[in-house]
């Protein structure tokens, strides 16, 4: 079974506007990492927010936010207020496990572009 | 600023020539570095983990005697693709993570490699 399952391979968003990039995971581990990048098209990978498993609270970075349903194993990424530089590949992982020398797993990403 | 380069950022090569990629972690020390491969539009498929002072651990499929990993030290990591094929082509990103605290895994800027 896939780790990390990206059901969107495309979205568009108008300007200004919020859009949801879902993300599910399958683990039975208890401790675990979920992570969202951020690759525009020159390739880097940029870090975007993190979420505990045995965070209560749902994690916000900025303009993200994580909306982190354990039951449901979803972690999906709410980008508010899009801008036109928001238009990149998304990806979700997951770490299981505390240590942080413990690999990723990676969904197929989410190609978001931006409407002006 | 960047936390983990990679050298270089593109290489061009010719086929049955071998090419040497560093990774480098600029303000920690790394004991565990990873390697990716990225083909276009596509996730990143992890290929080893590197780790300091001992043999890298290869993911299932990945040939060890092509993709050779070397982890001489705690801020380097070097892959190089023996006797490069066209199909050796492709986009290699390393990414590491601080021993301990933060959870993100910090990723170098990738290295776009072609065999001609």
């Amino acid at each position: 079974a896939q780790k990390i399952t990206q059901t969107q391979p495309g979205m568009f968003v108008q300007e200004k506007e919020a859009v949801t990039l879902d993300c599910t995971y399958d683990t039975s581990d208890q401790s675990y990492g979920l992570f969202w990048y951020k690759q525009p098209s020159s390739g880097e990978m940029i870090f975007l927010i993190y979420q505990g498993s045995y965070d209560e609270q749902n994690a916000t970075e900025g303009r993200y936010s994580l909306n982190f349903q354990k039951a449901r194993k979803s972690a999906n990424l709410v980008i508010s207020a899009s801008q036109l530089g928001d238009s990149a590949m998304y990806f979700c992982a997951m770490r299981e496990g505390l240590n942080t020398g413990n690999q990723f797993y990676f969904g197929t990403g989410t190609s978001l572009t931006v409407i002006p | 600023g960047a936390v983990v380069s990679q050298h270089p950022s593109r290489v061009i090569c010719k086929s049955g020539t071998s090419v040497k990629i560093e990774c480098r972690s600029l303000d920690f020390q790394a004991t565990t570095m990873f390697w990716y491969r990225q083909f276009p539009k596509q996730s990143l498929m992890l290929m080893a983990t590197s780790n300091e002072g001992s043999k890298a651990t290869y993911e299932q499929g990945v040939e060890k005697d092509k993709f050779l990993i070397n982890h001489a030290s705690l801020t380097l990591s070097t892959l190089t693709v023996t006797s490069a094929h066209p199909e050796d082509s492709s986009f290699y990103i390393c990414s590491a993570s601080r021993p301990s605290g933060e959870n993100e895994q910090y990723f170098g800027p990738g290295t776009r490699l072609t065999v001609t």
